[in-house]
């Protein structure tokens, strides 16, 4: 069985420019989160979708976007990349809402 | 306000040797789990253990051990005869079963496991 799949697993953007990352959750699993990891802030909670649906959403600026799609496939979408969003954006997929996460390798952001 | 404390940073142990990471909870609600994951340098959060507020039992898989006490909201892992394999991040989160529905994990700020040969 797959695990999750994250797209890219690197990326360098320049500041102001603007990126979409890719999840493509575990087969059957319909919840999906996003995390921020930070050397200083740690693992962030950004989003979680359930269903295409945001149920919920961490303390992040609105440049901080996402959706899931009807296959549960998840986008988020970061604009006017600043320096301090140089992270690991991590998802993680989960079978329903209170099970366990599976997460992904991860996108690693770096923004020059 | 719910939190998760790992107060170990970073530990180091000689192969074979047992070693116990420490997690610290907060929260109000009745109703949550408790979770362990691991972190390898390749990025990727393994998950181990999922726990929940109704099930003190403690649990052993092969090597690993973990000791759930509510009464000092601790959820403690313990690793016998460590490895270098077992070399790592370790998280201990948790999440809440809130009425709404909503959920999301609480990390904490994680240790790092250093096994020497």
């Amino acid at each position: 069985k797959a695990g999750v799949t994250q797209t890219p697993r690197y990326l360098i953007k320049t500041r102001g420019q603007q990126v979409t990352l890719s999840c493509s959750p575990i087969s059957g699993h319909r919840s999906v989160s996003w995390y921020q990891q930070t050397p200083g802030q740690g693992l962030q909670f950004l989003f979680e979708y359930f269903s295409e649906t945001q149920r919920n959403k961490g303390n992040f600026p609105g440049r901080f976007s996402g959706r899931q799609f009807s296959n549960s496939r998840s986008e988020m979408n970061v604009s006017t990349l600043e320096l301090g969003d140089s992270a690991l954006y991590l998802c993680a997929s989960s079978l329903e809402r209170d099970t366990e996460a599976f997460f992904g390798q991860g996108t690693r952001l770096t923004v020059v | 306000a719910q939190k998760v404390t790992q107060a170990q940073t970073e530990i180091s142990v000689v192969e074979k040797e047992d070693v116990t990471l420490d997690c610290v909870y907060e929260t109000r609600d009745t109703t949550y789990y408790l979770f362990w994951y691991k972190q390898p340098p390749s990025g990727e959060l393994v998950f181990l253990i999922r726990r929940n507020s109704f099930d003190e039992q403690n649990e052993i898989s092969g090597r690993y051990s973990w000791n759930f006490q509510k009464s000092t909201s601790s959820f403690n892992f313990t690793i016998t005869a460590s490895q270098v394999v077992d070399s790592a991040v370790y998280f201990c989160a948790l999440s809440e079963a809130r009425t709404s529905g909503t959920y999301k994990y609480i990390f904490g700020t994680g240790t790092r496991l250093k096994v020497l040969a």
